[in-house]
């Protein structure tokens, strides 16, 4: 069957860096997707890799591995305003997005 | 990014009632547009694929006779809910793709109560 398994919730300090990890199973592979949700709002895009390797975007990288079926969402210089759920979602061969529960980031002062 | 407008944000209404959410496509012709449905600190799960000018695919255990999806244009698809229930009370989102493996673009969402 197809997974996507991240953490529940995780807590981290205002200014530190904060790693989320998500390992997928998917019949197929089209990409991996790290949308940010916010209490009652709609998932927003935050990056996609589909090779191998590191994307970096300003404060927010994002990992992929293929072969281990795994990627983290790396979070650099926390601010408050993110604390929200970020969402693990992996495209099938058939270019259908298979979501994680999301991982709740709280962010301490 | 395309750009998803849905409607309305929120609503209540009675038991037994049936309840219409409309997602837009504004600038970006969808031949497919997808329906979640989001329980509190769960995930999206998928509902239904919206195909416009056929029938709606719909997943495992959703009730096509229930919610009803009408996707008459490239820009409109709609979720009707009907004879609602308070345990179909959820957060229901629409996105829209572009090309097979880019992103998801999503509506603002609707908050669904029925009381």
């Amino acid at each position: 069957g197809q997974n996507i398994d991240q953490p529940t919730e995780m807590t981290a300090t205002e200014g530190a860096i904060v790693q989320i990890n998500c390992t997928y199973q998917t019949s197929g592979f089209n990409g991996l997707f790290w949308y940010q949700q916010h209490a009652g709002e709609a998932p927003t895009f935050l990056s996609y890799n589909v090779l191998d390797g590191l994307e970096e975007k300003g404060r927010f990288s994002s990992f992929l591995s293929r072969s281990k079926g795994y990627s983290y969402l790396l979070l650099k210089e926390l601010q408050m305003k993110d604390s929200a759920s970020y969402l693990c979602a992996a495209m099938d061969s058939n270019y259908q997005l298979i979501w994680g529960a999301g991982t709740k980031l709280i962010i301490k002062p | 990014g395309a750009v998803v407008s849905q409607h309305p944000s929120w609503v209540i209404c009675k038991s037994g009632t049936s309840v219409k959410i409309e997602c837009r496509s504004l600038d970006f012709q969808a031949t497919t547009m997808f329906w979640y449905r989001q329980f509190p600190k769960q995930s999206l799960m998928l509902m239904a694929t919206s195909n416009e000018g056929s029938k709606a695919t719909y997943e495992q255990g959703v009730e096509k006779d229930k919610f009803l999806i009408n996707h008459a244009s490239l820009t409109l698809s709609t979720l009707t809910v009907t004879s609602a229930h308070p345990e179909d009370s959820s957060f229901y989102i629409c996105s829209v793709q572009g090309d097979m493996n880019t992103e998801a673009f999503f509506g603002q969402g609707t908050r669904l109560t029925v009381v």
